[in-house]
């Protein structure tokens, strides 16, 4: 069964500086998706970005961006110049195919230090 | 577009009765929709994963006579709690896939808003 891994529980990071948080994943499937999920304080639960497993490629979107490394199966998240509302927890998720749902990590709840 | 909500957003109800929570795709067919149960400071446990005219496949240790999915439509899941106990009382969260989309959204998950219950 695939597992989804985050080693930080809670992370902080001052206001304007980029924190990384960590997520490894094990599968045994080639072709997959990963993604990060932020849920804010109102708990609705927000796509940050994506992965497709077959692009080489790291996924960015604006002051978000991964570095995928498949054969290590890791996928962090690098979040650049920290606004007080990327305050939230952050979960890492994969999915393979079909119905599968997504498989979620148990998540690290950042904080932004002004 | 791929808007998914929830109703109620929050409950109280009395041990011993029953509360229907309501998850509807608004702007697209949901072949697929999954429930999740979540504890505060915890991450989202699936509950169980159902597809439209189909009974619904329920994850190790939920008890599925106490709760009752149906999805009876593209658009319309319920999640029923039956005789509901005040362990019961967490976020419940529904979300929907569409897995003849095109484009993008074949691989997301769309999740709605939650309901907060809570059992007295």
């Amino acid at each position: 069964a695939q597992t989804v891994t985050q080693s930080q529980p809670e992370m902080s990071v001052q206001e304007a500086e980029t924190v990384t948080l960590s997520c490894t994943y094990d599968t045994s499937e080639s072709d997959y998706y990963l993604f990060w999920y932020k849920q804010p304080p109102s708990r609705q639960m927000i796509l940050v970005i994506r992965q497709e497993a077959y692009k080489q490629q790291n996924a960015t979107e604006n002051r978000f961006s991964v570095n995928f490394q498949k054969a290590a199966k890791s996928f962090s998240l690098k979040i650049s110049d920290s606004q007080l509302g990327d305050a939230a927890m952050y979960f890492c998720a994969y999915w393979s195919s079909g119905n599968t749902p997504l498989v979620f990590g148990k998540g690290t709840r950042l904080s932004v230090i002004a | 577009g791929a808007v998914v909500s929830q109703h109620p957003s929050w409950v109280i109800c009395k041990s011993g009765t029953s509360v229907k929570i309501e998850c509807r795709s608004l702007d697209f067919q949901a072949t697929t929709m999954f429930w999740y149960r979540q504890f505060p400071k915890q991450s989202l446990m699936l509950m169980a994963t159902s597809n439209e005219g189909s009974k619904a496949t329920y994850e190790q240790g939920v008890e599925k006579d106490k709760f009752l999915i149906n999805h009876a439509s593209l658009t319309l899941s319920t999640l029923t709690v039956t005789s509901a106990h005040p362990e019961d009382s967490s976020f419940y969260i529904c979300s929907a896939r569409d897995l003849h989309r095109p484009g993008q959204y074949t691989n997301e998950q769309f999740f709605g808003p939650g309901t907060r219950l809570t059992v007295l």
